[in-house]
């Protein structure tokens, strides 16, 4: 089975500042997903940021960039200029096509990092 | 994004009885979807697994007979809580996705109290 660790449950920066979110996975799967989603008070999931394990590249979102460490099985999750919107849950997120499914898929969640946002 | 919507947003029952609660893609063919528990401040608890037009994968511990699930479309799936106990008052969350999206995509949630 797949884990999904943060290690931080809860995080505090100020205004304008730049915050890390970390998350690590294990897994033995070559190909799959990774993903933070942002849980506002309304509980509603916004997806910040999505990642494919194939690309090297790390995604990057206007003030969201991602850190992904594939060999390392980190995904930390960077917001610069803080704002006191993204006071949120964030989740980590990893999802992988079932190997016994022509659909199907995988998704576990991480226990989350409550970010609070300061003026 | 693609579009999940999750009705009802919030429910209260009472003890006995049945709620059902439906999750629907609405521009896109899900061929999968995730039905979730959160509890307060908790993260989001996987119940069960659906493929469109097979039986839900459920999650260890989660109670079959009590938490029905039905995935007959590519865009709807419903979950039915069966014979409703306070304890199982919690906010549930559907989740659709399919793999040419290779994402998941949720709807808003429903807040089911029950009395």
């Amino acid at each position: 089975a797949q884990t999904v660790t943060q290690s931080q449950p809860e995080m505090s920066v100020q205004e304008a500042e730049t915050v890390t979110l970390s998350c690590t996975y294990d897994t033995s799967e070559n190909n799959y997903y990774l993903f933070w989603y942002k849980q506002p008070p309304s509980r509603q999931m916004i997806l910040v940021i999505r990642q494919e394990a194939y690309k090297q590249q790390n995604a990057t979102e206007n003030r969201f960039s991602v850190n992904f460490q594939k060999a390392a099985k980190s995904f930390s999750l960077k917001i610069s200029d803080s704002q006191l919107g993204d006071t949120a849950m964030y989740f980590c997120a990893f999802m992988k096509p079932l190997a016994n499914s022509n659909s199907g898929y995988a998704l576990n969640f991480g226990k989350g990092t409550s970010l609070l946002v300061t003026p | 994004g693609a579009v999940v919507s999750q009705h009802p947003s919030r429910v209260i029952c009472k003890s006995g009885t049945s709620v059902k609660i439906e999750c629907r893609s609405l521009d896109f063919q899900a061929t999968t979807m995730f039905w979730y528990r959160q509890f307060p401040k908790k993260s989001l608890m996987l119940m069960a697994t659906s493929n469109e037009g097979s039986k839900a994968t459920y999650e260890q511990g989660v109670e079959k007979d009590k938490f029905l699930i039905n995935h007959a479309s590519l865009t709807l799936s419903t979950l039915t809580v069966t014979s409703a106990h306070p304890e199982d008052s919690s906010f549930y969350i559907c989740s659709a996705s399919n793999r040419v999206i290779g994402e998941a995509f949720f709807g808003q949630g429903t807040r089911l109290t029950v009395v």
